[in-house]
């Protein structure tokens, strides 16, 4: 099973600044990378798939980068309704798809 | 405009069963995929089980392979998922989604979530 570690787990930003997040898998998975954004009491929502294309409605600034083990969501400059938290998956090699264990983007 | 609505959660003493129903509007759902993903109450994602389009192929993470089963009507736009053997850890919100169009990569549709909650 194919682990996604992503990190840091909390990152407390203020509007306007720039987050990074990252993500990185146990083993290559190529591109076959999905980021989703998840508000509380929310389903998620898909942000990035194929790790840098960004799904249909998805702000550009949010973009994504990365392959095989190392990948990165930037939002270039927050907005307030980006305070969220944030999971990387994967599909590659499945079953199971595999989620990381979320990075909460907060208010500083 | 596409719609997932899951139902069918509640409150079950541990080893009992229950079944969950997603229903799908507006989607070419029987060209779809469909995944149940759940979320345990303050904890991150987890990929629970799919099934291809037709039905004939099902896929479960290890730990429900054997007590839950996935299905599907497609004549009812509804997929299904029937828990059996339920344990406390079972305990979570489990949504429906499926990808948003073959060239999408990723789960572009969510249902609300249907609440799971395990307890003697």
């Amino acid at each position: 099973e194919i682990v996604l570690t992503q990190s840091p787990a909390t990152l407390s930003l203020s509007p306007g600044e720039r987050a990074t997040l990252s993500c990185r898998a146990s083993q290559s998975i190529s591109r076959v990378l999905a980021w989703y954004q998840q508000k509380p009491g929310q389903a998620p929502r898909l942000l990035i798939y194929d790790a840098s294309t960004r799904a249909s409605g998805i702000p550009a600034r949010f973009s994504g980068s990365g392959s095989g083990t190392d990948f990165t969501l930037t939002i270039s400059s927050l907005e307030p309704e980006d305070f969220a938290v944030y999971y990387c998956q994967q599909r590659t090699n499945w079953p199971p798809w595999t989620f990381g264990q979320g990075t909460k983007v907060e208010i500083k | 405009q596409v719609q997932l609505v899951e139902s069918g959660g509640g409150v079950v003493q541990p080893g009992g069963s229950l079944r969950l129903s997603c229903e799908a509007t507006g989607l070419a759902f029987s060209d779809s995929g469909l995944h149940w993903v759940r979320q345990a109450p303050g904890k991150g994602l987890e990929w629970v089980s799919f099934i291809r389009y037709d039905g004939a192929k099902q896929y479960y993470i290890d730990s429900v392979r054997g007590r839950f089963t996935i299905s599907r009507d497609n004549s009812k736009n509804t997929v299904f998922l029937e828990m059996n053997s339920l344990r406390i850890e079972d305990t979570a919100v489990y949504f429906c989604a499926s990808r948003s169009s073959v060239s999408t990569n990723g789960l572009g549709f969510w249902g609300n979530g249907t609440l799971v909650t395990v307890s003697s």
